[in-house]
């Protein structure tokens, strides 16, 4: 069964930049069929969609995050990181990992997410 | 790219039917059939209850359907259970590899 565990700080400084890593087991990232994402929701808010990256490193960005967001990936350990730059109080999120279907542009697998707090 | 249009809540009696709606533009819902609902519990990862408009991955109860009629995408959940009170959200490919959700959608089983 294929799993997909988020970790990094909980805690980020305001004008600091956000980093989370997405371990995954049970499959494989290098699939063709797939692309690894993220997508975050602010507290009583709803979801929005930050980006993908597929195995070869093609990103794919939220055009209103584009300036300020980089996804990079490490298939020989199994994972896949964010970057969010310039981070402010808007951006206090629970930020989960999924895993897109490229044939049905589906999320069909997810972290359980993690708090990412921006205060000082 | 703007979020899906949804109602913010929906409500109906054990046994009842609840249909949420999904408005989006030309540029989403109304072009590609790249239509996903997904249920999230509180403090819960959502999960997938339909895509491509009206498939059913395996699991997920045939009392979930959906449809689709131009911008607009619609989650069905007929025979409502109390475990199916939950959010609600849709999610649309925008296309070039881009993806929208909906506001969302809290629905409460009387």
């Amino acid at each position: 069964q294929l799993q997909l565990q988020e970790s990094g700080p909980g805690l980020v400084r305001p004008s600091e930049t956000l980093s989370l890593t997405c371990t995954v087991s049970g499959g494989s990232i290098s699939s063709s069929s797939h692309y690894w994402g993220w997508i975050r929701q602010p507290p009583g808010k709803g979801l929005e969609w930050i980006g993908s990256i597929y195995y070869s490193g093609s990103t794919y960005y939220n055009p209103s995050l584009k300036s300020r967001v980089t996804i990079s990936v490490d298939t020989s350990k199994y994972q896949f990181s964010l970057r969010l730059s310039s981070v402010t109080a808007a951006d206090t999120a629970v930020y989960f990992c999924a895993r897109t279907s490229v044939a049905g542009r589906l999320f069909d697998y997810w972290g359980q997410g993690i708090l990412v707090t921006v205060s000082s | 790219q703007s979020a899906l249009t949804q109602p913010p809540s929906a409500s109906g009696s054990p046994g009842q039917s609840v249909t949420i709606s999904c408005t989006g533009t030309r540029s989403d819902v109304g072009t590609y059939n790249y239509v996903s609902w997904y249920q999230q519990h509180p403090g819960k990862a959502p999960k997938l209850m339909i895509y491509e408009v009206s498939n059913r991955p395996s699991g997920v109860p045939d009392r979930f359907s959906g449809s689709k009629s131009g911008n607009t995408a619609s989650l069905t959940v007929s025979g409502l259970q109390a475990e199916d009170e939950a959010d609600y959200y849709c999610s649309s490919y925008a296309g070039s590899n881009n993806y929208v959700f909906g506001s969302g959608t809290k629905v409460t089983v009387l």
